[in-house]
């Protein structure tokens, strides 16, 4: 079966810092990768999401963007964080059953 | 755009009664509705994915129904347990691989 890692599994920041979070998965190929921020109060908003190596379609301009170098791994950045981009990242995939599983999450604060 | 609603946002329940949770969409056309259960500070657990094909699926006490013509899916859990408490939410599906998710019942089960 297949799973889902995220590091770091917090994170604290201060504003205008650079971000880097990873999102590693096993036991499947060719997935379809998803990043999603979950705030306080609020629902899941989906930011990214890729069908394939180097392949992102943004769903929320904002000052975030993300990677897909490898099959396997998704990669979300930003050059400067802001105080809004605090929240609970998730990474998601999947496949050609269109059933979404989701990694640990990361938490973000930015101070 | 797909607009998932779960009402109400909190439920509190004593040991053994069975849970009935709501969820309503706008889009008839949804492809798919796939139920999730969240802990405290944790990811996504995914519990159950119906098709827009499917009325129901069953996963041990777990029965989700689907009636795409009402815009309505519910979560029942039979013969509650503490172990139960948690979010729950529902995400409707376009055939994209995108889901919309509601914001979700946080469930208590009182021992």
């Amino acid at each position: 079966s297949q799973t889902i890692h995220q590091w770091p599994a917090t994170l604290v920041q201060p504003v205008g810092s650079p971000l880097s979070l990873e999102c590693t998965v096993e036991g499947t190929s060719n997935p379809n990768l998803y990043w999603y921020r979950q705030a306080a109060g609020r629902g899941l908003q989906l930011l990214f999401y890729s069908v394939g190596i180097g392949q992102i379609s943004s769903e929320v301009p904002q000052n975030l963007s993300a990677s897909r170098p490898q099959d396997r791994q998704f990669i979300l950045s930003s050059k400067k964080l802001l105080l809004s981009d605090s929240g609970f990242y998730l990474c998601a995939l999947s496949g050609s059953g269109y059933e979404q599983y989701f990694g640990p999450g990361t938490r973000l604060t930015v101070t | 755009k797909q607009e998932v609603t779960q009402i109400p946002a909190a439920l509190s329940v004593p040991e053994g009664e069975n849970l009935v949770l709501n969820c309503s969409f706008t889009d008839s056309a949804i492809y798919n509705l796939q139920w999730f259960r969240q802990d405290p500070g944790k990811g996504l657990t995914s519990l159950l994915l119906i098709q827009s094909s499917q009325r129901e699926q069953t996963s041990g006490r777990l029965n989700a129904s689907l009636d795409k013509s009402s815009g309505r899916s519910t979560l029942y859990i039979a013969a509650s347990q503490p172990g139960d408490s948690a979010t729950y939410l529902c995400a409707g599906g376009r055939g994209d691989y995108k889901l919309s998710f509601g914001a979700g019942t946080t469930v208590t089960v009182r021992a």
